[in-house]
């Protein structure tokens, strides 16, 4: 178990609808990451959130969006869903902004969208 | 742009061998590069290396990182079926950065 919780585990959502993901991270991490992980594109980082601020953002579509809470736990967006929003998606965090910290991954939430 | 590749792309070795995993990079400002196991769900932390030359030793599982030549190695010795998982390396750099992974090696350990 790695101290960082993601909810829900699976999601079966039909195509042009909305959904969120929640993830708490480890205590006393800061930063949360929000990773998309697909059969053929491997793990791609989405975006990242660093004190409720965001810092970084990697291959993140217009229709998703994320924000992170004074308390810190963070959530993933999706709307306009389609089919090939189908994938993993995991939230990971660590203490601090640089990469001097291993990042510490939740289970994932599955989402399949029909 | 930053770059990770992981070869083999997937091997299947009978327990008791010992397996070699690769990984190459290309990344601005190197700051670290980082070793997980990924079974059936979250990647799990298995290393992070900084440094040139300096082995990381856990168990069975050993990883040493060459910064001249951009790639390190992941060693499992006396494998066992529970090493069965997909292995991904991944990299960051020195700037405020999230993980560039690897696509992963997938390593079957058969009985």
């Amino acid at each position: 178990d790695s101290g960082v919780t993601q909810t829900p585990k699976h999601l079966i959502t039909a195509t042009g609808q909305r959904v969120t993901l929640r993830c708490s991270p480890r205590s006393g991490d800061l930063s949360v990451y929000w990773y998309q992980q697909s059969l053929d594109q491997g793990l791609q980082f989405l975006i990242q959130y660093y004190n409720g601020e965001e810092r970084a953002k990697g291959n993140i579509l217009e229709r998703f969006s994320a924000q992170q809470f004074p308390d810190l736990h963070s959530e993933l967006n999706l709307s306009s869903l389609e089919l090939g929003d189908s994938a993993l998606y995991f939230c990971a965090s660590s203490p601090s902004l640089a990469g001097e910290y291993e990042q510490y991954f939740g289970p994932g939430t599955r989402l399949t969208v029909t | 742009e930053d770059k990770v590749v992981q070869s083999p792309l997937s091997l299947v070795v009978h327990e008791g061998d010992t397996v070699t995993l690769n990984c190459s990079y290309e990344v601005t400002n190197f700051r670290s590069l980082l070793w997980y196991k990924q079974e059936k769900k979250a990647p799990t932390f298995l290393f992070m290396l900084t440094s040139s030359g300096i082995e990381k030793k856990s168990g069975r599982l050993s990883s040493i990182l060459d910064k001249k030549e951009l790639f390190s190695i992941l060693n499992i010795t006396a494998t066992q079926t529970g090493d069965s998982a997909i292995y991904l390396c991944a990299v960051t750099n020195s700037g405020n950065t999230p993980l560039v992974f690897g696509k992963g090696t997938r390593l079957s350990v058969i009985a």
